[in-house]
């Protein structure tokens, strides 16, 4: 039972790259979501979607794209990195429903130097 | 506008000591409260939530949580806290927007439980 699966674990950047986060989930989940954590601030939201076809910015979106051509997949870009973006990033999975737990992958640590 | 906040970062209890994490919230509506426990280098785990009816919500590792309408609170506690409890807590809100699906979360709450 893999649950979210997140790729790569850790990545080092240099600034102006640009790449790709995957977030895959075998639940069938309607809902996923992309966040970012950083010391003192808790997670904040940075894309989201309910389903195949649609997203909608969370908190933070500006410097990410993100696309939703499957249930399973939720792909995090990364245009062109900046050191502002060196955080952890969490995907999250829920069945539809405002009463349904959220499910997290184990994050990516992403250093941009 | 929905959000949470957890006024304390840290929060320190011997061990075998009752514990409790405070969590407030604003939020239009009903509630759909959460929280969340994250270990080192972990993803998040979820504990409990409160959807509706009792205000006492009992979730995973003995840990329950209290609403509290009027307070606008979202309490989590734990009898008698273990080493092991040590961890970032996390309290968070299913915002209602425009597609009514994302979790806003607090910026975390550092439980530490000394032997």
């Amino acid at each position: 039972n893999a649950g979210v699966t997140q790729t790569p674990k850790f990545q080092v950047l240099k600034t102006g790259q640009s790449m790709t986060l995957q977030c895959a989930q075998d639940m069938n989940h309607e809902y996923m979501s992309w966040y970012r954590q950083d010391p003192g601030m808790g997670l904040r939201l940075i894309h989201y979607s309910v389903g195949a076809g649609i997203t909608d910015q969370g908190e933070v979106p500006n410097g990410y794209n993100v696309s939703r051509s499957t249930t399973e997949d939720f792909p995090l870009r990364l245009l062109s990195a900046a050191p502002s973006q060196t955080s952890v990033y969490f995907c999250a999975s829920s069945r539809s429903g405002r009463n349904t737990e959220a499910f997290f992958g184990q994050g990516t640590r992403l250093t941009v130097v | 506008a929905q959000s949470v906040a957890q006024p304390e970062d840290q929060v320190n209890v011997a061990e075998g000591n009752p514990l409790t994490v405070k969590c407030t919230y604003s939020v239009s509506g009903n509630p759909y409260l959460f929280w969340y426990v994250q270990y080192p280098n972990r993803g998040l785990q979820f504990l409990l939530k409160y959807i509706t009816g009792d205000n006492l919500v009992k979730g995973s590792y003995g840990f329950e949580a209290e609403f509290n309408k009027s307070q606008t609170s979202f309490h989590l506690k734990k009898p008698s806290a273990l080493v092991s409890d040590s961890a970032l807590y996390f309290c968070a809100v299913r915002a209602v927007n425009q597609a009514g699906t994302a979790l806003i979360f607090g910026k975390g709450t550092t439980l530490s439980v000394s032997s």
